[in-house]
């Protein structure tokens, strides 16, 4: 397995500022995900980050809101753009370590907005 | 796409009973099929998983099975005890070689001691 880890753990933000997130994996992983889960939900994907490529955004996520970089094998950023309360969830990312389809999770980022 | 439905949504066993989740699909090109359990305030932890070539597959008190004729699985969980208490997601993907997991919506299993 591997040590994933998040900042911030949480945080409250004034809507219309942005939140960037960040995921730090111990080990060189290629491919990275982002989630976002709403309290008592399921996990809905927002972008896979591939280092070395544009991000992939699932359908209803776009580029300008949720903006991600991924500079290196072991570390990407999701910026949570313009928020509105809406925006409140859980936003944890996700690793797939052996490139096996198994995936592994950070521990999350709460986010409030009010 | 894929699509995965999960049943029940709340579970609630007394401690030593046997618990089962069940989960279909729908795309017949998956192969493989995770099972994350989350307890509250905590990251989704992957606790077992099964490939499209084998039919089940146990680890200790827990299990889960295949049946990719039919499309579904299901997880099992022997001798519950207070600590398995949490949320279940299943999950499907591979379909066309894809690495993105389309999850279940969740089952609340609640174990009374």
């Amino acid at each position: 397995s591997a040590v994933i880890s998040q900042k911030p753990s949480r945080d409250i933000c004034q809507r219309g500022t942005s939140l960037t997130i960040q995921c730090q994996v111990d080990s060189q992983v290629t491919m990275m995900f982002w989630y976002r889960q709403q309290p008592g939900q399921s996990l809905t994907l927002i972008a896979t980050a591939n280092q070395g490529s544009e991000a992939t955004y699932e359908s209803g996520f776009v580029i300008d809101k949720f903006p991600i970089s991924r500079p290196n094998l072991t570390f990407s950023t999701l910026t949570v753009s313009n928020m509105s309360p809406e925006d409140s969830s859980i936003y944890l990312c996700s690793v797939d370590l052996t490139g096996t389809y198994e995936q592994y999770f950070g521990p999350g980022t709460r986010l409030t907005v009010t | 796409g894929e699509n995965v439905e999960q049943h029940p949504s709340t579970l609630s066993v007394q401690e030593g009973d046997s618990a089962v989740i069940k989960c279909t699909y729908s795309d017949s090109a998956s192969n493989y099929f995770p099972w994350y359990k989350q307890e509250l305030g905590k990251r989704p932890q992957l606790i077992i998983d099964i490939r499209s070539n084998v039919g089940e597959k146990k680890d200790q008190r827990i299990a889960v099975t295949l049946n990719k004729t039919a499309k579904h699985f299901s997880l099992h969980i022997t001798e519950t005890q207070p600590e398995d208490s949490a949320v279940y997601f299943c999950a499907a993907n591979g379909g066309g070689g894809s690495y993105i997991p389309t999850f279940g919506r969740g089952t609340s299993l609640i174990v009374h001691p």
